[in-house]
């Protein structure tokens, strides 16, 4: 099977502007969570989505959203990007049951300049 | 809510060495535990899970780990390190029930030299 994608793998934005990130998960896999990795924070989880619904959110801005299509790919979007959202972006991708691992993509690395 | 705590940020090591990674939890429920390896420039990669019974759990490229519920840990270990596994090697941890969320450790920089 193939692995987690994640388009594109690297990123340059101006604070202000917008950027959508693409996650295609694991064939079979309906459950896509999204972490934003930073050295200062860590990995912190932004949102899960299971069958095109947002199942779990973290405590993140409104400026970060997502959504999940009928495949089970999935978007995340950042409006009015901060200096501070520079970060890498890590999609995974997981059967949604309990106890299910979470099977990680390569990430985005997202920079704000 | 759940925390984790990895007590050590960097762990040097020669190589063939054995290594403890350490990690500790904090939940008021039970939980699922895991270990990610994360090599440069990559994503997480899976290295165990416990969910449940024997509370050894082998891995991935010779590691193992142990749940102690009574002292909240699950410490990962290896008998002999390679340089390959210089590494940041993050400890995390779901609620056992429904689905939950992973809360990650801040990770532990595994530093292998010859």
């Amino acid at each position: 099977k193939a692995g987690v994608t994640q388009t594109p793998r690297y990123l340059i934005k101006t604070r202000g502007q917008q950027v959508t990130l693409s996650c295609s998960p694991i064939s079979g896999h309906r459950s896509v969570s999204w972490y934003q990795q930073t050295p200062g924070q860590g990995l912190q989880f932004l949102f899960e989505y299971f069958s095109e619904t947002q199942r779990n959110k973290g405590n993140f801005p409104g400026r970060f959203s997502g959504r999940q299509f009928s495949n089970s790919r999935s978007e995340m979007n950042v409006s009015t990007l901060e200096l501070g959202d520079s970060a890498l972006y890590l999609c995974a991708s997981s059967p949604g049951t309990s106890a299910a691992a979470q099977y990680f993509g390569p990430g985005t690395r997202l920079t704000v300049t | 809510a759940q925390s984790v705590t990895q007590l050590d940020s960097q762990v040097p090591v020669f190589e063939e060495a054995p290594v403890e990674l350490r990690c500790n939890y904090s939940s008021s429920v039970s939980v699922y535990l895991f270990w990610y390896v994360q090599y440069p420039n990559q994503g997480l990669q899976l290295l165990l899970k416990y969910l449940s019974g024997s509370t050894l759990v082998k891995g991935i490229n010779g590691f193992e780990a142990e749940f102690n519920k009574s002292q909240t840990s699950f410490h990962l270990r290896k008998p002999s390190v390679h340089i390959s596994d210089t590494a940041e090697y993050f400890c995390a941890v779901s609620e056992a029930r429904g689905y939950s969320t992973l809360t990650f450790g801040k990770g532990t920089m595994l530093l292998v030299s010859p």
